[in-house]
Parts: C-alpha cells; sequence; structure tokens
C-alpha cells in the first residue's frame, strides 16, 4: 500500500444523497489536501489543511465539506452534487506545507453523480 | 498565480527507445521546486523526479531524467530504455516556496510504450 488510503474505491451517488470520501494516513505527515481530476483538465486543489486547520480553501462550492479530525485522517462529505461533479477525487498528504517533498498520494476515489 | 503547461496529451515511443516529455511553466519566482509524477491506470500518482530550481545540475533517478532550462522555464521529462511499465499519463507540477505552497500541475501527458 502507499501509505496513503482512501475509501470508497468508487462511489454512486443520486444527486439528492448524502455520502463521505475518507482519507487516511499513517507516514506522520502533517499536511493533506483534496484534489479533484476530471478528464481533460489540470487537477484542482480543493482543500489543504496543515495540522488539522484549513489553510486554503480554492473556491470550492459548499456541496462539498471537508473535515480533518486529526492529522491522520480526512474526509469529504458530499451532499447535493450535480452530475459535473462526477470525477477522480485524489487525496494526498506531505510532512508539512513546505519543503522540498513531494506529495504522497492515495489512489483515488472514482464518484459518479447520476 | 503560477501555470504549468504540457503541450503534448500523448505521446508514444518502442519499448527499449528514448522518449522526452514537455513541460513550460509560468512564473515570476525565483525559487521553487518541479515535479514529474506517473499516473498508471492504478490511479495512484507516483513520483518520478524532484528539481530544486536553486540547482543547476539536472536531477536523474535510474532511468528518468530531467533537462532544467530555468531561464526558458523548461522542465522536460527523458525516459531511456523504455519499459512497458513506464506507460501511464505523466504529469508535470510546480511547487511554490510561498503562500500555501501547494503543487500545480499541467493537464498531463499520456504515454503508450509500444511493444
Amino acid at each position: 500500500e502507499t501509505g496513503v488510503t482512501q475509501t470508497p474505491r468508487h462511489l454512486v451517488m443520486g444527486m439528492t444523497n448524502k455520502k463521505s470520501l475518507k482519507c487516511e494516513q499513517h507516514l506522520g505527515h502533517n499536511a493533506m489536501y483534496w484534489y479533484k481530476q476530471s478528464a481533460k483538465k489540470p487537477l484542482e486543489l480543493m482543500f489543504v489543511y496543515s495540522l488539522e486547520e484549513r489553510v486554503e480553501n480554492n473556491s470550492v462550492p459548499s456541496r462539498f465539506s471537508p473535515e480533518c479530525p486529526n492529522s491522520s485522517h480526512l474526509f469529504l462529505h458530499l451532499h447535493t452534487l450535480q452530475p459535473e461533479d462526477s470525477a477522480l477525487y485524489l487525496c494526498a498528504s506531505s510532512q508539512d506545507i513546505g519543503g522540498p517533498g513531494g506529495y504522497t498520494f492515495g489512489s483515488g476515489t472514482r464518484l459518479t453523480v447520476v | 498565480a503560477q501555470t504549468v503547461t504540457q503541450s503534448q496529451p500523448e505521446m508514444s515511443v518502442q519499448e527499449a527507445e528514448t522518449v522526452t516529455l514537455s513541460c513550460t511553466y509560468d512564473t515570476s519566482e525565483s525559487d521553487y521546486y518541479l515535479f514529474w509524477y506517473k499516473q498508471p491506470p492504478s490511479r495512484q500518482m507516483i513520483l518520478v523526479i524532484r528539481q530544486e530550481a536553486y540547482k543547476q545540475q539536472n536531477a536523474t533517478e535510474n532511468r528518468f531524467s530531467v533537462n532544467f532550462q530555468k531561464a526558458a522555464k523548461s522542465f522536460s521529462l527523458k525516459i531511456s530504455d523504455s519499459q512497458l511499465g513506464d506507460a501511464a499519463m505523466y504529469f508535470c507540477a510546480y511547487r511554490s516556496l510561498y503562500g500555501a505552497q501547494k503543487l500545480v500541475f499541467g493537464q498531463g501527458t499520456r504515454l503508450t510504450i509500444n511493444p
């Protein structure tokens, strides 16, 4: 395993449903991230957490609600999504916000909104 | 804001040959980090190679090397002796030393290895 685990791997939800994506890392990293990966578009950064504090929110619609209860876990709560929200949602972590290291990514959750 | 551009949506190469993937970026900063990530069908993004802008020497990792041209804001990836397992999407990424220091990605290049 990669060190960053995302569940579920696949998710199909209706527009009126509420679901949550989970991300877990046991690398001792202090920063965690949510990215959205849509077809033919660059990865879009959604949220950044450092030591459980949100440090960046890139104009993400309120139907996406992140939660970071501790430095090892990150959630993305979903409600009343739109079909255009269908995408691969990637979680990543890094030792800290700064520094030369790259990110460690999970394998993503493939979300389909019907 | 920084931007990263990968102008080759798709590339293909014969097995055992060499291929170069292009990446350019736009920034006003003098210090930053550049990365190449690989995303195979398993979907996990894997770090291939990293370059610190203050280092003039090009980074190398086994069969992977970069050509970092700071003045031209160019950061290409060379894969030597291509193997079937190298088939994947390749993403170039920029990381600032300031602010939230987030990774900014290019659009990606899909690399196919022909046996």
